[in-house]
C-alpha cells in the first residue's frame, strides 16, 4: 500500500519569494506522482505529474517538482510566487499497476502575502 | 467544454436523514470517481466506476452508503441514514480511464447537524 506525507500544513510566504512544498511517499512498488492544486471555491486541478523519464517536471505556471527515488520525495518548488498562487496543494501517488487509484496527502495551504 | 458538475454545492441535514449527491462527468469520460474529503485531510476514494460497473468500492461503507451509475454517465451517491461524522466534502471526478488525468468537480459540502 502507498501513503503520502505532506509535513507542512501551512506555508506562509511573501510575494516574489521562493517556496518549497514538501512531499514524501511510501510504497513497496513503482509509483506515479502528482501535484494537484485547489484554488478557493474550485475543484482540484492537476498541476504536474511524474510518470517516467526526466525526474524534473514542470507546470505551465512556473512550478516544478523533482522525483527523488532514494529519498522517496517529490517536492514542489517555485522560484518566485505570486498572490494568485494562494491555494491548497495536494501531493498524490498511484501504483503503476493501478494507475486510477490516487492516494492523496493531507495538503499544504500556501498563503502568499503582498 | 463543461467540467465535472456536482450538485448541490452545499447541503445541511439533520442526523438520521437521507441525502443524495449528483455528479455529471465530462462528456466521453468512462471512468468516474467519488472521493470523500474530511476537513484538513486529502481526498479518499470511495468508489470508482468504469462505465456503469463499480470496479473498486472497497472503501465505501456499504451499511449506509450506496452509489449508482445506471447508464454509465451521471452518478448519484446516497447516504442513509446520515451521521454526524459524515460531515465532509464529497468530490466527484472523471477521466478517460487508464492513466488519464482525473478532472474534479467543485464538490458538495455536507453538514450533518
Amino acid at each position: 500500500a502507498q501513503s503520502v506525507t505532506q509535513l507542512d500544513s501551512q506555508v506562509p510566504v511573501f510575494e516574489e519569494a521562493p517556496v518549497e512544498l514538501r512531499c514524501n511517499y511510501s510504497s513497496s512498488v513503482s509509483v506515479y506522482l502528482f501535484w494537484y492544486v485547489q484554488y478557493p471555491n474550485q475543484g482540484l486541478q492537476l498541476l504536474l505529474k511524474y510518470l517516467s523519464g526526466s525526474t524534473l517536471v514542470e507546470s505551465i505556471n512556473g512550478f516544478e517538482a523533482e522525483f527523488n527515488k532514494s529519498q522517496t520525495s517529490f517536492h514542489l518548488r517555485k522560484p518566485s510566487v505570486h498572490i494568485s498562487d494562494t491555494a491548497e496543494y495536494f501531493c498524490a501517488v498511484s501504483d503503476r499497476k493501478d494507475t486510477d487509484k490516487l492516494i492523496f496527502g493531507t495538503g499544504t495551504r500556501l498563503q502568499v502575502f503582498p | 467544454e463543461a467540467g465535472v458538475v456536482q450538485s448541490p454545492r452545499y447541503k445541511i441535514i439533520e442526523k438520521k436523514q437521507p441525502v443524495a449527491f449528483w455528479c455529471n462527468p465530462i462528456s466521453g469520460h468512462n471512468t468516474l470517481y467519488w472521493y470523500l474529503q474530511n476537513l484538513g485531510q486529502g481526498p479518499e476514494l470511495l468508489i470508482r466506476y468504469e462505465n456503469e460497473e463499480a470496479v473498486d468500492d472497497s472503501q465505501l461503507p456499504k451499511d449506509r452508503f450506496s452509489a449508482e451509475r445506471l447508464k454509465g454517465v451521471d452518478s448519484t451517491l446516497k447516504i442513509q441514514p446520515a451521521e454526524l461524522g459524515d460531515s465532509a466534502v464529497y468530490l466527484c471526478a472523471s477521466s478517460e480511464g487508464h492513466s488519464s488525468e482525473a478532472f474534479f468537480g467543485q464538490g458538495t459540502r455536507l453538514t450533518v447537524v
